[in-house]
């Protein structure tokens, strides 16, 4: 069964830190572009990050930039999501998600989707 | 940034209806969109990807069109299971922005 398990999220203190975790099984891993998605509580979507198959294009929301790090570890089938200097905003369940890449004109779509691990920044 | 604006915010509808959902981006964005499910507590579901392409065992009553600007997601007869919130996404460039959402609930 093709899978993505997040972990790693919690309660955390502004300025503090926090490393999640994404677990892949059932499809090669290595082949994908991954991304971060959030959301906060009763609001919408918000993508976050995006990283290439082999780790070497690398994106981030403006509102994330220079705070949170993006990785993965092919040979672990797993993606990252280091955050640092957290901020009340940052509060929201994050999702990490598989990204297809379909037909000629290479139309993507977020196909698979975590199911999510909390974070909460507050004091 | 491109802008994704859907309406309605929310919907009333019975079971039965035919429901229909608009996605306006604030540039061209040719058909590099996507449609997503939410329920409560869940995470998003992939129901349309590059405008009007069917994801696979999603039910053929769901059905996407338009390229450009403007694109609609219409639900052919609504069944109680659909019940829940829609999301576009464009993915034409970075950062791959999301529609606020449309809540779909019973009437």
């Amino acid at each position: 069964e093709v899978q993505l398990v997040e972990s790693g999220g919690g309660l955390v203190q502004p300025g503090g830190s926090l490393r999640l975790s994404c677990a892949a099984s059932g499809f090669t891993f290595s082949s994908y572009e991954m991304n971060w998605v959030r959301q906060a509580p009763g609001k919408g979507l918000e993508w976050v990050s995006y990283i290439s198959s082999s780790g070497s294009t690398i994106y981030y929301a403006d509102s994330v930039k220079g705070r949170f790090t993006i990785s993965r570890d092919n040979a672990k089938n797993s993606l990252y999501l280091q955050m640092n200097s957290l901020r009340a905003e940052d509060t929201a369940v994050y999702y990490c998600a598989r990204e297809a890449i379909y037909g000629e004109d290479k139309e993507r779509a977020f196909d698979i989707w975590g199911q999510g691990t909390m974070v909460t920044v507050s004091s | 940034d491109i802008q994704l604006t859907q309406s309605p915010s929310f919907l009333s509808a019975s079971v039965g209806d035919r429901v229909t959902i608009t996605c306006r981006a604030s540039q061209g964005i040719s058909s590099y969109l996507a449609w997503y499910q939410q329920k409560p507590g869940k995470a998003p579901k992939l129901l349309i990807y590059a405008a009007s392409t069917l994801q696979s065992g999603v039910p053929s009553r769901f059905s996407g069109s338009g390229s450009g600007t403007e694109f609609t997601l219409t639900i052919s007869s609504l069944q109680p299971e659909d019940f829940a919130t829609y999301y576009c996404q464009q993915l034409n460039s970075y950062p791959p922005t999301f529609g606020q959402g449309t809540k779909v609930e019973i009437k």
